[in-house]
């Protein structure tokens, strides 16, 4: 079945770029009937969309972090990333990637990869 | 975008019915058939339980339901089992390709 694995560094400096990356196996990132997100939820705290991607390369942004935010996708490797600039201790969270279906098959995220920590201190 | 309003928890003993409500915005909620419901035990990932407001994926018990009303959403989880125990999230479609959640809600099994 369908599964997401999020990769990269679990210590960020502040003021430096966070950047993780997604591989997605059990299936085709290529698929035309979904979009590939990000979504992450500070310690103890809720979940916040934090944008997504097509595997055409067509991104959209949460309004609040869209200054920082790049995702970008890489078919051959069948990998989508997430690059958030600036980060500050208020961008310490588990970062999780989903499949997202916006149309045909409904409007919902599933399934999640297990997530993965970042902390960002000096 | 503002995060969807949910109570903080709620709490129901074995075999009896919760509800948790899930509040937005004629933008967000009210404006689109796109509230899905997300479980989450402790130091795991969220798991899909209800979309497009009242939709099950196959292999949620049926225990689970959705509705809206308005600008509210709803998840009912009925004949309440231990292993509900657990935060939910509700997510909205806002439109314009965003997306938003809520607060989260942890269910507290007596």
């Amino acid at each position: 079945q369908l599964q997401l694995q999020e990769s990269g560094p679990g210590l960020v400096k502040p003021s430096e770029t966070l950047s993780l990356t997604c591989t997605v196996s059990g299936g085709s990132i290529s698929s035309s009937s979904y979009y590939w997100g990000w979504i992450r939820q500070p310690p103890g705290k809720g979940l916040e969309w934090i944008g997504s991607i097509y595997y055409s390369g067509s991104t959209y942004y949460n309004p609040s972090l869209k200054s920082r935010v790049t995702i970008s996708v890489d078919t051959s490797k069948n990998q989508f990333s997430l690059k958030l600039s600036s980060v500050t201790a208020a961008d310490t969270a588990v970062y999780y990637c989903a499949r997202q279906a916006v149309a045909g098959p409904g409007n919902w995220f599933d399934p999640w990869g297990q997530g993965t920590l970042v902390t960002v201190s000096s | 975008q503002s995060a969807l309003t949910q109570p903080r928890s709620v709490s129901g003993s074995p075999g009896q019915s919760v509800t948790i409500s899930c509040t937005g915005t004629s933008s967000d909620v009210g404006g689109y058939n796109y509230v899905s419901w997300y479980q989450q035990h402790p130091g795991k990932a969220p798991k899909l339980m209800i979309y497009d407001v009242s939709k099950r994926p196959s292999g949620v018990p049926d225990r689970f339901s959705g509705s809206k009303s308005g600008n509210t959403a709803s998840l009912t989880i009925s004949g309440l089992q231990a292993e509900d125990e657990a935060d939910y999230y509700c997510c909205s479609y806002a439109g314009s390709y965003v997306w938003v959640f809520g607060g989260g809600t942890k269910l507290t099994v007596l």
